[in-house]
């Protein structure tokens, strides 16, 4: 069974460039979240979709913004990049909201702003 | 809103040594409390959770407590490992039950 895909794993981009990341579920999850890990910290919310809907939403910027697709793939997007967005990003995957079933995440997106 | 509390920022102990990892949490209301083992370059990987209606939980080598009057839970590595070395994770599901907050992690290395 494929887990959690994320695409691209490593990308550079300069500041004021606008980036979209994207994030494939496992087979049957209808929930994807997004989080994001700075180096040598945990990761922190950015976002929950369940069914295509925003569920959640974290202490981000309005910079950043994500959707969900019919399949449940999802992307995230940010606008306007500085140098602090860069750090990991992490998708999750659950059947259903965390507290109840748990992530699975995938391997990231390394985003390095410059 | 929720705030994830983790201790010690690394860990050193010999192979077959016992390991433990202590995290604290301020909201009450959490009820999901999972653990994560992170290795270089990839994603955290879900090793145990608990929820609030129970006390311990084990698997093989790998046990969690929580104290939910105290507000803390407890990771216990038993017979630890080389390939136990990684960073650790501990999180509690936030109120509204759509997020995890995480620790800021516990490098645990395991020498031979």
């Amino acid at each position: 069974d494929a887990g959690v895909t994320q695409s691209p794993t490593h990308l550079i981009k300069t500041r004021g460039q606008h980036v979209t990341l994207r994030c494939s579920p496992i087979s049957g999850h209808k929930s994807v979240s997004w989080y994001q890990q700075v180096l040598g910290q945990g990761p922190q919310f950015i976002f929950q979709y369940y069914e295509k809907e925003e569920r959640g939403r974290g202490n981000f910027p309005d910079r950043f913004s994500a959707r969900q697709f019919p399949n449940y793939s999802s992307e995230l997007n940010v606008n306007a990049l500085l140098l602090g967005d860069s750090a990991l990003y992490l998708c999750a995957s659950s059947s259903g909201t965390p507290d109840l079933y748990g992530y699975t995440f995938g391997s990231g997106t390394r985003l390095t702003v410059v | 809103g929720e705030n994830v509390e983790q201790h010690p920022s690394t860990l050193s102990v010999q192979e077959g040594d016992s390991a433990v990892i202590k995290c604290t949490y301020s909201d009450s209301a959490s009820n999901y409390f999972p653990w994560y083992k992170q290795e270089l370059g990839k994603g955290p990987q879900l090793i145990i959770d608990i929820r609030s209606n129970v006390g311990e939980k084990k698997d093989q080598r790998i046990a969690v407590t929580l104290n939910k009057t105290a507000k803390h839970f407890s990771l216990h590595i038993t017979e630890t490992q080389p390939e136990d070395s990684a960073v650790y994770f501990c999180a509690a599901g936030n109120q509204a039950g759509t997020a995890l907050i995480f620790g800021k992690g516990t490098t645990l290395s395991v020498s031979s």
